[in-house]
């Protein structure tokens, strides 16, 4: 009964590929979002994502799209990876209000 | 946006000991999250404050958010080494309906 749960939890990959990042959850949340985690353990949010408004920090490569098929899932599509790209990717869900947010285990990306 | 500073960047206590973890904001705090996170894990909820004064307990965590709603403290008494990780603060500024997270406290604990 996981609330947010991302798949895969390990990814490498060789530079230049696409891959995606899938991420589901069953708390019927209206917003859903993608972080990034860097070697620093520094958290940065990359997109917020509901059924009206997608925000993307200025900061992420137009490499990086979110794909939202249905307000449950928000998957995590990367073109022509790098190796910068390396990290750990986090999804989260929150309804807003004083529900907080929750987070996924977290998919751990690595590029060669 | 919104800026965190958490403060120490890194702990080292003996188990047994008292350590208090800072976060100020740059900015009024509409929500502040505690999170707490294992290595290679996801993020594990702790608690949230709205209020300016507020405190909130769970076990032997305190988190306190200053009645200007700028800065927060997290205590943890009596640490012991299930304590160790990485304790991140983050802070939603309502309107944006997004967590900002600050640079994190590694702590760990010695037995």
């Amino acid at each position: 009964d996981t609330a947010v749960s991302q798949t895969p939890k390990y990814l490498v990959t060789q530079m230049g590929n696409d891959k995606s990042i899938k991420c589901e959850q069953n708390l019927g949340h209206d917003t859903m979002y993608w972080y990034k985690q860097d070697s620093k353990k520094f958290l940065k949010i990359m997109f917020s994502y509901n059924n009206k408004e997608l925000i993307i920090n200025e900061t992420v490569p137009n490499r990086f799209s979110p794909k939202s098929p249905d307000k449950a899932h928000l998957n995590l599509h990367i073109n022509s990876l790098e190796l910068g790209d390396s990290a750990v990717y986090f999804c989260a869900s929150s309804q807003g209000g004083s529900y907080g947010y929750t987070f996924g285990s977290g998919t751990r990306l690595t590029v060669v | 946006s919104q800026e965190l500073e958490q403060s120490p960047q890194s702990l080292i206590v003996q188990e047994g000991k008292n350590l208090t973890i800072n976060c100020t904001s740059s900015k009024t705090l509409y929500g502040l999250y505690w999170y707490k996170q294992k290595y290679g894990e996801g993020l594990i909820f702790l608690m949230m404050l709205q209020k300016g004064g507020e405190e909130k307990s769970h076990e032997k965590i305190t988190a306190k958010l200053d009645e200007k709603k700028q800065q927060s403290s997290l205590h943890i008494t009596a640490s012991q080494p299930s304590h160790a990780g990485i304790y991140l603060c983050g802070a939603d500024e309502g309107s944006a309906r997004q967590l900002t997270f600050g640079s994190g406290t590694q702590l760990t604990v010695l037995p």
